[in-house]
């Protein structure tokens, strides 16, 4: 039973442009996001995180958006870089330690330069 | 070294077969946790390390997994009698204590199992 769903395998998005990845939950006992970034043949580096008292979460530019009625966070990446072009995976933590991490499939972010 | 280090970080191996997968997390980090990601799945977690103790095994998959830590550094998960399901990337990460709930992973393990 997957608690954390990344249904887009696959995003390709113009230099420039923005990029919005999204991520859906199931478990309402979440309250810690995080987003991983992940190149080939390397291992996933925390991007950002977000907690359930919040609804937005901005790093330069990286903003997460949690929408907890709706179970729903979406990564945006404004402006994209090709730099960018990796694999993006959603976790989800109702405690805290990354033994209590759930993580969705992961999307694969391609920015066409 | 700087970040968590893994070997190999390519092992393929014949059904059957026992491995062992190494980890050498940040120097510091008293947690240490090993997930695996099959393809076509998220990460799955498999165990937790705090110190040399694992309080929580809860996601190793079958008896045939293991793993220690000593000196509350390094780390190996061995797989016995390896099978075919078990072909995976196997990835360690590491915190500094269990409150991070970010860790920091190394580079993983690919593991093919023929």
């Amino acid at each position: 039973d997957q608690q954390v769903k990344q249904n887009s395998p696959s995003l390709s998005v113009q230099e420039g442009r923005i990029s919005i990845l999204n991520c859906d939950y199931t478990n309402s006992m979440f309250d810690y996001f995080l987003w991983y970034k992940k190149y080939p043949a390397e291992g996933p580096t925390f991007l950002i995180s977000i907690s359930s008292i919040k609804d937005k979460n901005e790093d330069g530019r990286f903003t997460v958006f949690l929408n907890k009625s709706a179970k729903h966070l979406s990564l945006h990446i404004v402006p994209s870089q090709p730099g960018d072009s990796a694999v993006y995976f959603c976790a989800a933590s109702a405690r805290t330690g990354a033994n209590n991490l759930f993580f969705g499939t992961g999307t694969r972010l391609t920015v066409i330069p | 070294g700087a970040g968590v280090s893994q070997s190999p970080s390519n092992k393929v191996t014949e059904k059957g077969k026992d491995v062992e997968l190494r980890c050498d997390p940040i120097s510091g980090h008293t947690a240490l946790y090993w997930y695996r990601q099959s393809l076509g799945q998220g990460l799955e977690f498999l165990i937790y390390f705090q110190g040399n103790s694992a309080p929580d095994k809860s996601g190793l998959p079958s008896d045939r997994f293991s793993a220690e830590r000593t000196g509350g550094s390094v780390s190996t998960l061995t797989i016995q009698r390896t099978q075919q399901e078990d072909s995976a990337v196997y990835l360690c990460a590491s915190s500094l204590n269990q409150l991070n709930t970010e860790a920091f992973f190394g580079q993983g393990t690919r593991l093919t199992v023929v």
